[in-house]
């Protein structure tokens, strides 16, 4: 157990709206994740830190932000959802070596 | 082409049975590579690391092949816990090594 937890774990919304997913974890890692996994895609990276205020863009960041004021928690903001945006999202962490480590995921529906 | 590629099965194998799975990556320079397990609705889990010289833990063993550049999943006596998407993950050695590849997946459906 990585101690990640994500809030909410259930969400639908209307496209338009702007939608915040919470990643906490209680462990002091340095580097936190968000990807998306769709059917036929996998996980895909949106956004990812190093480093309290430290962030970096993924291979689909379009639409989404992201900050990290604290070690412990990393936000994922979709200013104007779309129904796109529709997927399951899971926060990881990565642990003294390459591995990561996931949270139990958001689903996210925009309807 | 993908970055990392698999199988997407799904692998339809009795109780029993041994199952082997394939993954190809594109990366030449790529220097860690992992198995992860995710079941339906789930998280995915990592099921093991993988070593140059291969590993083995317990009923399953991972194997590396750099010259062409593949990496496999071979599951001995299959149990109906074993039932699972299994995701072949690889860090690509760039610049930016912290990020992980992951393969779409290749499904394991073990039947009693």
């Amino acid at each position: 157990d990585a101690g990640i937890t994500q809030s909410p774990r259930h969400k639908v919304t209307e496209t338009g709206t702007p939608v915040t997913l919470r990643c906490h974890q209680t462990e002091n890692h340095r580097y936190m994740y968000w990807y998306r996994q769709d059917p036929g895609h996998g996980l895909r990276l949106i956004h990812y830190s190093y480093g309290v205020k430290d962030t970096d863009k993924g291979e689909v960041s379009d639409g989404y932000s992201v900050s990290r004021s604290k070690t412990e928690d990393f936000l994922l903001t979709l200013e104007s959802a779309t129904s796109s945006q529709t997927s399951v999202y899971f926060c990881a962490i990565r642990d003294r070596g390459f591995e990561q480590y996931f949270g139990p995921g958001t689903r996210l529906t925009v309807t | 082409r993908k970055e990392v590629e698999q199988d997407p099965g799904p692998f339809n194998v009795p109780e029993g049975a041994t199952v082997a799975f394939n993954c190809t990556y594109s990366n030449s320079a790529s220097q860690s590579f992992f198995w992860y397990r995710q079941d339906c609705r789930k998280e995915p889990k990592l099921l093991m690391s993988v070593y140059s010289s291969g590993n083995e833990d317990g009923r399953f063993t991972a194997q590396l092949n750099r010259a062409s550049q593949y990496i496999s999943l071979l599951i001995r006596d299959s149990k109906l816990s074993d039932s699972a998407t299994y995701l072949c993950v690889v860090n690509p050695q760039t610049a930016s090594s912290y990020k992980l590849i992951f393969g779409s997946g290749t499904r394991l459906l073990v039947r009693p």
